[in-house]
């Protein structure tokens, strides 16, 4: 079973703070993708990573892939009310439908 | 990025009938279509992946008579599920993946919220 296993699970910190979420997995992924999802809404993509040590930046989120493409973490940077939300990482499987394999999510919440 | 919508957005239906939600690609065409489940606090657990003009592969636990998936066109992949009950209550979610989207990117409809009563 290929498991992809995300930290912390919750996280509860002020505003203008830094934090990083994590995603582990000893499978190795062709890609990784994070998003976002608000209750009641469906996941939003934020950034796709493919290639090993690879970093991408989206504005104050900085999104990197472990050289082996096994991992990946999400730098948020001066944390804001607005960043507060489910952060899922989800890793594609070489030769699998393009099924992706889920973490269990990081529910983030900023504080005033 | 790629749009998907889905219909309805929730459902109140009683117990032993059948709902059908929609899962639209806008703005490309959709070689490939997911149904997920989701229950509250929890991640994403999914159901089936389905090719246009082909059968869905079903996830293990998950019962393909129950839960009829139909991806007839590049565009529009439904779901039923039948016969429902209260423990069918949930947020099921659909994403759309296709030629021309970069790496196995999958975007997602905005879920749609089935209580059975």
């Amino acid at each position: 079973t290929q498991l992809l296993e995300q930290s912390p699970q919750f996280l509860s910190i002020q505003e203008g703070e830094n934090l990083t979420v994590y995603c582990n997995s000893s499978s190795v992924f062709s890609s990784l993708q994070w998003y976002r999802q608000e209750p009641g809404e469906g996941p939003v993509l934020l950034v796709t990573v493919v290639t090993g040590g690879e970093v991408k930046k989206l504005k104050r989120l900085t999104f990197q892939f472990g050289d082996a493409r096994k991992d990946s973490s999400l730098h948020i940077t001066a944390a804001q009310t607005g960043d507060t939300g489910l952060y899922l990482c989800a890793g594609a499987v070489s030769g699998s439908q393009g099924n992706l394999i889920f973490g269990k999510g990081t529910k983030l919440s900023v504080k005033p | 990025g790629a749009v998907v919508s889905q219909h309805p957005s929730w459902v109140i239906c009683k117990s032993g009938t059948s709902v059908k939600i929609e899962c639209r690609s806008l703005d490309f065409q959709a070689t490939t279509m997911f149904w997920y489940r989701q229950f509250p606090k929890q991640s994403l657990m999914l159901m089936a992946t389905s090719n246009e003009g082909s059968k869905a592969t079903y996830e293990q636990g998950v019962e393909k008579d129950k839960f009829l998936i139909n991806h007839a066109s590049l565009t529009l992949s439904t779901l039923t599920v039948t016969s429902a009950h209260p423990e069918d209550s949930s947020f099921y979610i659909c994403s759309a993946s296709g030629p021309g989207l970069y790496y196995n990117e999958q975007f997602f409809g905005p879920g749609t919220r089935l209580t059975v009563l």
